[in-house]
């Protein structure tokens, strides 16, 4: 069974960094893209970042590009986002996803984790 | 870039059909594949249809897909609604040239 297990998540106050962490099993995980999306208090989803199978190549929204960082440890099936100069509007659930193939250059998002929520407050 | 428009909200009863647009803004919707993604209240987003119109095994075949280039905007049709799939419902495709995920907004649907 595939399982995605996101933690780290917290209150942190503006200006201050946060790693959020995803574990997976259940799935060969060295074999598949993984993706970063979050979801604000009452608001959409919102993709934030993917990162290859190898971590060569990684993508992110323009509004987290140079604050945040998306890496992964294949040895351990773990994907982690480290998130600098944290803003109010930052605070969301995070969710970390496996991206699929739905044919030539197209993915979706079979698999998602139940979210780790962080809170940026002062 | 594109953006995916959604309504905002949908209510039918149940027992009936209801249909979920999503319009792109601009390049045709026929360039990537278009995926809906439902989430109940409290819970993760869950996978409904992916490439347009496939259903993932264990959604039931009531959840339907289809792409109009007419319009430039996707569909998710439910028939025979149940009250469990009163959620919210997300459209999602991907922009080759920023290489971003795009989602649409969200509709909300009611069923009573």
């Amino acid at each position: 069974e595939v399982q995605l297990v996101e933690s780290g998540g917290a209150l942190v106050q503006p200006g201050g960094s946060l790693r959020l962490s995803c574990t997976a099993s259940g799935f060969t995980f060295n074999n598949y893209w993984m993706t970063w999306v979050r979801q604000a208090p009452g608001k959409g989803l919102e993709w934030v970042a993917n990162i290859k199978q190898d971590g060569s190549d990684k993508y992110y929204v323009d509004s987290v590009r140079g604050r945040f960082s998306i890496s992964r440890d294949n040895a351990n099936k773990s994907m982690f986002l480290q998130m600098d100069s944290l803003r109010v509007d930052d605070t969301a659930m995070y969710y970390c996803a496996r991206r699929a193939v739905a044919g030539w250059s197209n993915w979706y998002f079979d698999f998602w984790g139940r979210g780790t929520l962080v809170t940026v407050s002062s | 870039n594109f953006v995916l428009t959604q309504p905002h909200s949908v209510s039918e009863s149940p027992g009936k059909t209801v249909t979920l647009s999503c319009t792109r803004s601009s390049g045709s919707i026929a360039s990537n594949y278009v995926q809906w993604y439902q989430q109940r209240p409290g819970s993760a987003p869950t996978t409904v249809i992916y490439a347009n119109k496939q259903r993932p095994s264990g959604v039931p075949d009531r959840f339907s897909g289809s792409i109009d280039s007419s319009s430039n905007s996707a569909s998710l049709t439910i028939s025979g609604l149940k009250t469990e799939d009163e959620a919210d419902y997300y459209c999602q495709s991907y922009d080759t040239s920023t290489l971003w995920e795009v989602f649409g907004g969200g509709t909300k649907l009611t069923v009573l």
